[in-house]
């Protein structure tokens, strides 16, 4: 099993633009989540699904932030327009009974 | 509100020389305690899942256990590999709560050979 897959691995891009992360769940699973890491504020959790529908999104920052899940193993995050503030590890996860499985993560700096 | 705290924030120890790290928590209600190692560069990679008070869970030199308020997981004679961030989690239980997971601050673990 390959586990969970993000992309990109890395991504530097200039405030106000647009930044799209990609998260694919492993086979089988059927909730994803994502979070942001920092030093300061620790993992967050930002948003979940379960079976492609949000259920609890209260961790989005603001307006700029959104995520689909398009298909059963399929997810993206977008911000738009992106801030220096973003800057951050983002990681998505998938789950088994109880067990959330971490993907390797992105790491998002916003010049 | 819940909320997790992990303690301390950093260890040293010499190799082969045991330790606990701690883990308190509040939640209402515990669904589960869970903890993770996370190694620089990485996502956070499962170790443990705990249930309920008195339960202990063992892997190599790591054994975690639970009580009411806190966890431990206990290194046993570490070596340099266990060198990493080890990450404490809690869900809550209740129907409202269907996986989220709130995690402490982390024990960042430096083993010297």
């Amino acid at each position: 099993d390959a586990g969970v897959i993000q992309s990109p691995r890395h991504e530097v891009t200039e405030m106000g633009q647009e930044v799209t992360l990609r998260c694919k769940l492993i086979s089988g699973h059927n909730s994803l989540f994502w979070y942001r890491q920092t030093m300061m504020r620790g993992l967050e959790l930002l948003i979940y699904f379960n079976n492609n529908v949000p259920i609890d999104d209260s961790g989005m920052p603001e307006d700029r932030f959104s995520a689909k899940m398009p298909n059963a193993s399929f997810s993206t995050l977008k911000i738009q327009p992106s801030e220096p503030r973003d800057s951050a590890v983002y990681f998505c996860a998938s789950r088994q009974a109880e067990t959330q499985y971490f993907g390797p993560g992105t790491r998002l700096l916003v010049l | 509100e819940d909320q997790v705290t992990q303690s301390p924030e950093a260890l040293r120890l010499q190799e082969g020389e045991s330790s606990s790290l701690n883990c308190s928590y509040t939640v209402s209600g515990l669904r589960g305690l869970f903890w993770y190692r996370q190694d620089p560069g990485k996502g956070p990679e499962f170790l443990f899942t705990l249930y309920s008070a008195g339960e202990e869970k063992e892997k190599e030199r790591l054994k975690a256990t639970l009580t009411k308020k806190e966890s431990f997981l206990h290194i046993t004679a570490p070596k340099p590999e266990d060198s990493a961030t080890y990450l404490c989690a809690v869900q809550a239980g209740g129907s409202s709560n269907t996986g989220k997971l709130i995690f402490g601050q982390g024990t960042t673990l430096q083993v010297k050979p």
